[in-house]
């Protein structure tokens, strides 16, 4: 997978406990992205990071902030986890941002559960 | 403002007859247009992708796609499906000259029948 892994592979958590997903990439890549992948919505973002403490809202940020304290890692946190956002969590990365047909690179995933 | 609508959710096909799975867009500037897969429990891969060059695109594993303007379509296609063609795909639709922004359809799963 391009050089991306993704931490944990899978958890579950209680309603309103704090969760960190973790994404790290050996690629020296400068963007990166978490999505979340729920049926029937295919792949929605939640935030990017464009470059080293550079990040900006996807369109489902609410209830998730994002840091990026390294190029190589890009942490994705619940603050306060909602049964809503039990869903896949996928990290992606790109050499250059959405336009002009650039590739994004895919880890494997992150299944959260939140009971 | 950009959109893209997979107009299957599931298609079904025999193994060894050609597979056909539709995507329409929606752009203001011009596009970059993907076709992405998804195998079970994995992340995605890149099939292929459409950047204003050719129209008709090849990908990986005999896929290929056209890029039609006149019918804001990019409809993936293959000859021949094979038993490990059944996954998830996606086709995607990202701007080159407007907002930098990506947005994925809602998926088509593919089922190949023995």
């Amino acid at each position: 997978d391009a050089g991306i892994t993704q931490s944990p592979r899978h958890k579950v958590t209680e309603t309103g406990t704090p969760v960190t997903l973790r994404c790290h990439q050996t690629e020296n890549h400068r963007y990166m992205y978490w999505y979340r992948q729920d049926p029937g919505h295919g792949l929605r973002l939640i935030h990017y990071s464009y470059g080293v403490k550079d990040t900006d809202k996807g369109e489902v940020s609410d209830g998730y902030s994002v840091s990026r304290s390294k190029t190589e890692d890009f942490l994705l946190t619940l603050e306060s986890a909602t049964s809503s956002q039990t869903s896949v969590y996928f990290c992606a990365i790109s050499d250059s941002p959405f336009g002009g047909g650039n590739e994004q690179f895919f880890g494997p995933g992150t299944r959260l559960t939140v009971l | 403002a950009q959109s893209v609508t997979q107009l299957d959710s599931h298609v079904s096909v025999s193994e060894g007859t050609p597979v056909l799975l539709r995507c329409n867009y929606s752009s203001s500037y011009s596009p970059s247009l993907f076709w992405y897969v998804q195998h079970p429990n994995k992340g995605l891969q890149l099939l292929l992708k459409y950047t204003s060059a050719a129209t008709l695109v090849k990908g990986i594993n005999g896929f290929e796609a056209e890029f039609k303007k006149s019918e804001t379509s990019f409809h993936l296609t293959k000859p021949s499906a094979h038993m490990s063609d059944a996954a998830e795909y996606f086709c995607v639709v990202s701007d080159s000259g407007g907002d930098d922004k990506i947005i994925f359809g809602k998926g088509t799963r593919l089922h190949i029948l023995p």
